[in-house]
């Protein structure tokens, strides 16, 4: 079975500062992408990752492609209110058709 | 706005009942999948569809069926409805399954409510 685990699950943070976001499998993905959900809507992709050891950056967030391909990371510089909501990473495996998404991160910036 | 439509926006319905959730995908694009994300819970894939055929399955329930009709619009049947199904179920596409990296856009869902 293949499972991404995000870490953390819940992270409460004042505006301005940093963070870190984590997502791990024993698997080698063929691409991961990270979404962005907010309450009641639908998932928004912000970033595909291919290349192991890849970074993307989109304003104040980074993306990382662990070099071996079974990690990756989010990071946020001097977060703001904006950027709450629910992070999504999502692995897709050689030869899968589907993606296997991780439980997701939720985020509060606190003003 | 990701180009993904789904209707209806919200169901509500009772206990046994049956429902066709419906998801038109973006211009071009040929695959559809289904998911269910539960209160607090992560997105859980159901099915997907390309061209119309089934390609993959995940864990959809027997009272749970989909299609996929020839203008690429998909619907999604959930029979004998529980409590336990309420839930958002969303729809996403993509242009080709196995490109090398799957990107796949989401509609805004439907939230069903079993009562």
């Amino acid at each position: 079975t293949q499972l991404l685990e995000q870490s953390p699950q819940f992270l409460s943070i004042q505006e301005g500062e940093n963070l870190t976001v984590y997502c791990n499998s024993s698997s080698v993905f063929s691409s991961l992408q990270w979404y962005r959900q907010e309450p009641g809507e639908g998932p928004v992709l912000l970033v595909t990752v291919v290349t192991g050891g890849e970074v993307k950056k989109l304003k104040r967030l980074t993306f990382q492609f662990g070099d071996a391909r079974k990690d990756s990371s989010l990071h946020i510089t001097a977060a703001q209110t904006g950027d709450t909501g629910l992070y999504l990473c999502a692995g897709a495996f050689q030869g899968a058709q589907k993606l296997v998404f991780g439980q997701g991160t939720r985020l509060t910036i606190n003003p | 706005d990701s180009g993904v439509t789904q209707t209806p926006k919200h169901l509500i319905t009772a206990t046994g009942q049956r429902v066709t959730l419906r998801c038109s995908p973006r211009s071009g694009d040929l695959s559809v999948y289904w998911y269910q994300q539960s209160l607090d819970q992560g997105l859980q894939f159901l099915i997907q569809y390309y061209n119309g055929e089934e390609r993959a399955k995940g864990n959809i329930l027997e009272r749970f069926s989909a299609q996929q009709f020839p203008d690429l619009h998909s619907e999604l049947n959930l029979s004998s409805l529980e409590l336990g199904d309420s839930a958002l179920y969303f729809c996403a596409s993509s242009v080709v399954p196995g490109k090398g990296y799957n990107e796949q856009f989401f509609g805004p869902g439907t939230r069903l409510t079993v009562l």
